[in-house]
C-alpha cells in the first residue's frame, strides 16, 4: 500500500526567509506523481507544485521548489522569500500513474511570522 | 470562470439519518472525485465518477454512494450516518484526457457534523 508521511506537524518561518517541508512516501511503483497542496482556512485545496516521477529534474513554480529524491522516496518542498499569505496547511500527496486514488499525508501547518 | 462549487457549505445531521452533498465541477471538466477529510488529517479518496459511472472506489463502505449527471455534476450520498462520518467532504474535478497528469481542482468542501 502506498503511504505518505509528513513528519512535521507544525513549522514556523520568518517573513522573507526560506522554509523546507518534509515528505516521504512508500511505494513499489515506478510510475507515479507527487504533489504539494496548500489548504488555507478557506478550506479549498490549492495545487502548489507537481512532480512526475520519471523526471529527474526538480519541479519549480516561482518561489516554490521541490527536492525529489526518488531512491530515498523523499519529496520536500522549499518555500523561498516566505510571505504572510503562505500561511496554511500543506499536504504532500502521491498518485500512481493511471490510478485515481490520491494519497495524502497528515499535513504540516505553516505559520509565517511578520 | 467558476471553479468547483459545493453545497451545502455546512450541515448538521443526527445518527442514522441520510445526507446528500452536491458538486458542480470546474467548467470544461468531466470527471469528479470525492474525498473525506477528518479533522486533523489529510483527505481520503472515496470514489471517482466519469461518464456517469463509478470508475474507482476507495476503502469506504456501501453506505457511501454517488451519482454523476449528464452535465457532469455529482452527488455524494451517505446513509445510516455514524458519528465517525463527521468530516469535511471535498469534491475535486479533472479532465479525463489529462488523467495521466491527474491534476485535480478542489472545491471548498461541505462540513458535515453528525450528532
Amino acid at each position: 500500500a502506498q503511504t505518505v508521511t509528513q513528519s512535521q506537524p507544525e513549522m514556523s518561518v520568518q517573513e522573507a526567509e526560506t522554509v523546507t517541508l518534509s515528505c516521504t512516501y512508500d511505494t513499489s511503483e515506478s510510475d507515479y506523481y507527487l504533489f504539494w497542496y496548500k489548504q488555507p482556512p478557506s478550506r479549498q485545496m490549492i495545487l502548489v507544485i507537481r512532480q512526475e516521477a520519471y523526471k529527474q529534474q526538480n519541479a519549480t513554480e516561482n518561489r516554490f521548489s521541490v527536492n525529489f529524491q526518488k531512491a530515498a522516496k523523499s519529496f520536500s518542498l522549499k518555500i523561498s522569500d516566505s510571505q504572510l499569505g503562505d500561511a496554511a496547511m500543506y499536504f504532500c500527496a502521491y498518485m500512481r500513474d493511471n490510478n485515481n486514488d490520491m494519497r495524502f499525508g497528515a499535513g504540516t501547518r505553516l505559520t509565517v511570522k511578520p | 470562470d467558476a471553479g468547483v462549487t459545493q453545497s451545502p457549505t455546512h450541515l448538521i445531521k443526527t445518527r442514522g439519518q441520510q445526507v446528500t452533498l452536491r458538486c458542480s465541477p470546474k467548467s470544461g471538466h468531466d470527471t469528479v472525485s470525492w474525498y473525506q477529510q477528518a479533522l486533523g488529517q489529510g483527505p481520503q479518496f472515496i470514489f471517482q465518477y466519469y461518464e456517469e459511472e463509478e470508475r474507482q472506489r476507495g476503502n469506504f463502505p456501501d453506505r457511501f454512494s454517488g451519482h454523476q449527471f449528464p452535465n457532469y455534476s455529482s452527488e455524494l450520498n451517505v446513509n445510516a450516518l455514524l458519528l465517525g462520518d463527521s468530516a469535511l467532504y471535498l469534491c475535486a474535478s479533472s479532465l479525463e484526457k489529462y488523467s495521466g497528469a491527474n491534476v485535480l481542482t478542489f472545491g471548498a468542501g461541505s462540513r458535515l457534523t453528525v450528532l
